[in-house]
């Protein structure tokens, strides 16, 4: 079966532009998450959606935005770019809330805003 | 912000020795889970411990909680180059039926010298 796939892998932007990061979870995941991980750190939790709703929201300023479409798969968006959202930008998906709650992370969009 | 927090932070060992890791969270929490990524690409669970049990066991991997000092230890047995990676817990303190948001910590640098 495949993973989370996310895209796309790398992307640059210019301070002030907007970003559309895309996610598709695994196969009968109806729950995606969406972590942003600055270089040295642990990821940070953003949101989580569950069927096609928010269910759960980080601290993070309303430049930051995402969507679910009824296929599951997800959108993040980031409006006037900062410096400092250049991350490693991770989707997970997981059977939350049924079964187990271990998360299954894609490979993730290593965004650089300069 | 993150919860836990790993010590310690950077790790080198050699081959076929044992590596311990440590992690703390301040809150109480549903479970622990430790993570590991590669190269500042996409995490990978490894375990999961419930805040009822004590010690947990997968493979070469021994995780233990001990939720009266709100912390965490993963063990890793006769290591191996392959093992060379960063290593997460997270932790899961959600209200049942409240969306899973992981908090991580910071992270340990493991390195393994063939």
């Amino acid at each position: 079966d495949a993973g989370v796939t996310q895209s796309p892998t790398h992307l640059i932007k210019t301070r002030g532009q907007h970003v559309t990061l895309r996610c598709s979870p695994i196969s009968g995941h109806k729950s995606v998450s969406w972590y942003q991980q600055v270089l040295g750190q642990g990821p940070q939790f953003i949101f989580q959606y569950y069927e096609k709703e928010e269910r759960g929201r980080g601290n993070f300023p309303d430049r930051f935005s995402a969507r679910q479409f009824p296929n599951y798969s997800s959108e993040l968006n980031v409006n006037a770019l900062l410096l400092g959202d250049s991350a490693l930008y991770l989707c997970a998906s997981s059977l939350w809330p049924l079964g187990s709650y271990e998360q299954y992370f894609g490979p993730g969009t290593r965004l650089t805003v300069t | 912000s993150q919860q836990g927090e790993e010590d310690p932070q950077a790790l080198s060992i050699q081959e076929g020795e044992n590596a311990t890791m440590n992690c703390s969270y301040k809150t109480s929490i549903n479970n622990l889970q430790w993570y590991r990524q590669n190269s500042g690409r996409g995490l990978v669970h490894l375990i999961l411990i419930r805040s009822n049990e004590r010690e947990k066991h997968s493979g070469r991997l021994r995780v233990t909680l001990d939720t009266s000092k709100k912390s965490s230890s993963l063990l890793i047995t006769a290591s191996r180059a392959a093992d060379t990676a960063s290593y997460f817990c997270a932790t899961d303190a959600a209200h049942s039926g409240s969306a899973r948001q992981l908090t991580f910590g910071s992270g340990t640098q493991l390195t393994v010298l063939p």
